[in-house]
């Protein structure tokens, strides 16, 4: 089976920085993404990492172990607009096969002023 | 086309009748994904499609639900008998192979 646990809900302060937290277990693995979800809109892509270590884009950086099913998103200099849902999704190859994400319940980032 | 378009953006329908789903996904990608989501809740896996290879339906909620990808492109969903419990956004993602997906805005479906 497959398990992905990230927090549901975190607040952060505008300019601050924020890491969300996220940890799996599946029977196989063959990479996870980020996605940023805002209300009522499309997931859009943020990250993708496959091999073990920190993946920096901007702002936002991603970082994996897979020896312990865990994965984190730090996001910098935080603004209002990245007040949204956070996904965490991992592919694993041994799920029939198929190179399907399988995603968490998402966090929910509050930023305030 | 520049992004996944799904149609229609929103279906309120009465409990018992068939829908169907429409997703384009983007030009070349040859795996397309749908998923759903109900309010709160994360993205639930239905089906997926890679190629001309048979479709991955694990995930479908029962036989009520049917997916097809004509000509390796455009895909229906489809919810025959429909019920209170299929209301949900319904999410279509395309990908190059296994590369990120890009998800469509969806279609919300509200049955009453």
């Amino acid at each position: 089976g497959q398990n992905i646990d990230q927090p549901t809900e975190m607040t952060a302060t505008e300019g601050a920085i924020v890491q969300i937290n996220c940890t799996y277990q599946t029977s196989g693995f063959n990479g996870l993404f980020w996605y940023q979800q805002h209300a009522g809109e499309a997931p859009t892509f943020l990250s993708y990492n496959v091999l073990d270590g920190l993946e920096e884009k901007g702002r936002f950086s991603s970082f994996l172990s897979r020896s312990k099913g865990y994965s984190y998103l730090l996001l910098k200099e935080l603004q209002m607009k990245d007040s949204a849902s956070y996904l965490c999704a991992v592919r694993d190859p041994q799920r029939g096969g198929s190179y399907i994400p399988t995603f968490g319940r998402g966090t929910s980032l509050i930023v305030h002023p | 086309g520049a992004g996944v378009s799904q149609s229609p953006s929103n279906k309120v329908t009465e409990k018992g009748k068939d829908v169907e789903l429409r997703c384009d996904p983007i030009s070349g990608h040859t795996a397309l994904y749908w998923y759903r989501q109900s309010l709160g809740q994360g993205l639930e896996f239905l089906i997926y499609f890679q190629g001309n290879s048979a479709p991955d339906k694990s995930g479908l909620p029962s036989d009520r639900f049917s997916a097809e990808r004509t000509g390796g492109s455009v895909s229906t969903l489809t919810i025959q008998r429909t019920q209170q419990e299929d209301s949900a956004v319904y999410l279509c993602a395309s990908s190059l192979g296994v590369r990120e997906a890009f998800f469509g805005q969806g279609t919300r479906l509200t049955v009453v």
